[in-house]
């Protein structure tokens, strides 16, 4: 079972911030977050993933809280390219675990 | 570069028939994966090769369902005695080691 939470749909306005929740209370201290993105009818794209610091990439930025249970994903100025399912995954490791448990994720809708 | 490439793209068989889907990992890339994901749902794991390992089966949802990589290049997923329920978006991924998944686009399998 995946050992994360998240909404299952939000709008974002087209040049927004978009900030997709996940809560991960039960996270171990050796799981990583993982974020990856499924446009429809494609094969889910790697975002970006941390442990406890926050990290951006020229993707996205990830804030992970001080106790590491909740984590969100910012896109910072949101196209309409970017309306896609959004799945926050924990993982064990960051170079071990290998299989990705995925949950039904976040529908992200970008609005013009 | 190239990217994780499957083959067929579509297929289309009869209950009780067996299927073979291939997979085309990026060259060098020691961990392969492949997942299944029924419509509207997420991804489901089903099994996980890396390097000479013994590969992680624990995904099978069944006996009918058996997977080979020659080395670390090709992988083919075999089901036998299709059903109806096996219909879905098979998707593989690779990665070097552990880190970030790259995702082919999917095998379409409609067993009628």
């Amino acid at each position: 079972d995946a050992k994360t939470t998240q909404p299952p749909s939000m709008d974002c306005a087209e040049g927004r911030a978009a900030n997709l929740p996940c809560n991960h209370s039960t996270i171990s201290g050796n799981e990583y977050v993982y974020w990856y993105r499924q446009i429809h009818s494609q094969g889910p794209q790697y975002i970006i993933h941390g442990l406890k610091n926050n990290e951006t990439n020229e993707m996205a930025s990830l804030i992970i809280t001080e106790d590491r249970k909740s984590s969100t994903l910012i896109l910072p100025h949101a196209t309409l390219r970017d309306t896609a399912v959004y799945y926050c995954i924990v993982r064990v490791g960051n170079n071990q675990g290998g299989k990705l448990i995925f949950g039904q994720g976040t529908e992200l809708s970008v609005k013009p | 570069g190239a990217g994780v490439s499957q083959s067929p793209s579509n297929k289309v068989t009869e209950k009780g028939k067996d299927v073979e889907l291939r997979c085309d990992p990026i060259s060098g890339h020691t961990a392969l994966y492949w997942y299944r994901q029924r419509l509207g749902q997420g991804l489901e794991f089903l099994i996980y090769f890396q390097g000479n390992s013994a590969p992680d089966k624990s995904g099978l949802p069944s006996d009918r369902f058996s997977a080979e990589r020659t080395g670390e290049s090709v992988s083919t997923l075999t089901i036998q005695r299709t059903q109806q329920e096996d219909s879905a978006v098979y998707l593989c991924a690779s990665s070097l080691r552990d880190n970030e998944q790259f995702f082919g686009p999917g095998t379409r399998l409609t067993v009628l």
